[in-house]
């Protein structure tokens, strides 16, 4: 089966500091993607990244990158010098290959950045 | 290009009631689907439509139906409706071109059953 579980239900930081977000995965599946959106106070998610399995090279996107190490099943998220605006729930989900848009989520961690 | 549009946004309905929601697609994208967002179990997928038809389903009872026209645009309807009901329920559409593609996502319609 497969399982997505973010440890963190809160985080609170303060303006510019540095924030990770983990992410622990379960999937017997050779070829799987990841994802990370983000959901702030208006409810639309919003898509932030998707990586598939046979890729394990770290991205960074302005301020956020992230790291993907399929070793340890993770593939966490991190928001550099971070802003009020950085303030939502964030999820990681996974799905199975082909035209799937079945996504496993996990439950959210809601990140408030405080000025 | 305009969003992907969901209405209501706000519904209240009562136990044993049935209710039907909406999700215009952004225009162009032929895949729409649905997912339960609750405190408690977090979002939980649905059920997709392409083409009119469904080709995935959640592990949800037959109470949840859904359907999709012909400009895309879906409907889900759920009957009977039980207080464990209450949810945001999130539509999302994408092109369905490529493979796991991203999704993109409405406000949401929320429902509250008494």
């Amino acid at each position: 089966a497969q399982k997505v579980t973010q440890a963190q239900t809160e985080i609170s930081v303060v303006e510019k500091e540095d924030v990770t977000l983990d992410c622990v995965y379960e999937t017997r599946d050779t070829t799987y993607y990841l994802f990370w959106y983000k959901q702030p106070p208006s409810g639309e998610l919003v898509f932030l990244i998707r990586r598939n399995s046979f890729d394990e090279q770290n991205e960074i996107s302005g301020r956020y990158s992230w790291n993907f190490q399929k070793s340890t099943s993770s593939f966490n998220f991190t928001i550099t010098a971070s802003q009020v605006v950085d303030s939502a729930v964030y999820f990681c989900a996974l799905s199975r290959a082909g035209n799937n848009r079945k996504l496993i989520w996990g439950l959210g961690t809601s990140l408030a950045v405080n000025p | 290009k305009a969003g992907v549009t969901q209405t209501p946004r706000y519904l209240i309905k009562t136990r044993g009631q049935q209710v039907t929601l909406s999700c215009s697609p952004i225009s162009g994208h032929r895949s729409v689907s649905w997912y339960q967002q609750t405190p408690g179990q977090g979002l939980q997928f649905l059920f997709e439509y392409f083409s009119e038809t469904q080709r995935n389903k959640g592990n949800f009872p037959g109470r949840f139906s859904g359907r999709q026209f012909s400009n895309s645009r879906s409907e889900m309807n759920v009957s009977t409706l039980e207080l464990g009901d209450s949810a945001l329920y999130l539509c999302a559409s994408s092109l369905a071109e490529g493979d796991n593609e991203k999704l993109f996502f409405g406000s949401g319609t929320q429902l509250s059953v008494l």
